[in-house]
């Protein structure tokens, strides 16, 4: 198995525009998370999806961020408009329904807004 | 509010050494505590979990440590290694809250030759 895949490894963009980030989970996995890790605040769960399914979004800091998971092998994560505050390495990871899980990460994503 | 706290924020150990990395919880409803281990430019992967049935598990040089009446739970690594130099997190899960992971801060770990 590839396993997550994470796309594009590094996005530099100017203030104000729109970013993508684009995730695939591990085939056959049901969960898909979405992390921020900075040097502050550490790794902060940003969503979570059950079955391509919102469960829980509290984490999301603000209405420029956007999370959709069309189908179970791909979810995007979307800035509109970006700021330099939200420059961060950003991880997808999947797991699957069990007693006790294991999340699988992805490479992650770093993003920096300039 | 941080579900689990986890100290110190970096660790220096010299090669041969034991390094080791606490966590402290409040929710009794955890019942599922991993360990991640993270290097540079990576994502962080599963190095060890423990069960709140048991009081100790090992896994080579890697030990957790659970302190259920306590609510307390570390790593320990022995014979430290220049190869262990990473940043590990502390998580905890419960069963009833699906599978979302309550990660603490981050320990960065170095060890020197």
């Amino acid at each position: 198995d590839a396993g997550v895949i994470q796309s594009p490894r590094h996005e530099v963009t100017e203030m104000g525009q729109e970013v993508t980030l684009r995730c695939k989970p591990i085939s056959g996995h049901d969960y898909l998370f979405w992390y921020r890790q900075t040097m502050m605040r550490g790794l902060e769960l940003l969503i979570y999806f059950n079955n391509n399914v919102p469960i829980d979004d509290s984490g999301m800091p603000e209405d420029r961020f956007s999370a959709k998971m069309p189908n179970a092998s791909f979810s995007t994560l979307k800035i509109q408009p970006s700021e330099p505050r939200d420059s961060a390495v950003y991880f997808c990871a999947s797991s699957r329904t069990s007693r006790y899980n294991e999340q699988f990460f992805g490479p992650g994503t770093r993003l920096t807004v300039l | 509010q941080q579900q689990v706290k986890q100290s110190p924020q970096s660790l220096i150990v010299q090669k041969g050494g034991i390094s080791i990395i606490n966590c402290a919880y409040e929710n009794t409803a955890f019942d599922y505590f991993p360990w991640y281990q993270q290097f540079p430019g990576k994502g962080p992967a599963l190095l060890i979990a423990i069960r709140p049935d048991v009081s100790e598990k090992k896994e080579g040089r890697f030990t957790i440590s659970f302190n259920k009446s306590a609510k307390q739970f570390s790593l320990h690594i022995m014979d430290s290694q220049p190869g262990d130099s990473a940043t590990y997190f502390c998580a905890a899960s419960m069963l009833v809250g699906g599978n979302q992971f309550y990660f603490g801060t981050g320990t960065s770990l170095t060890v020197i030759p």
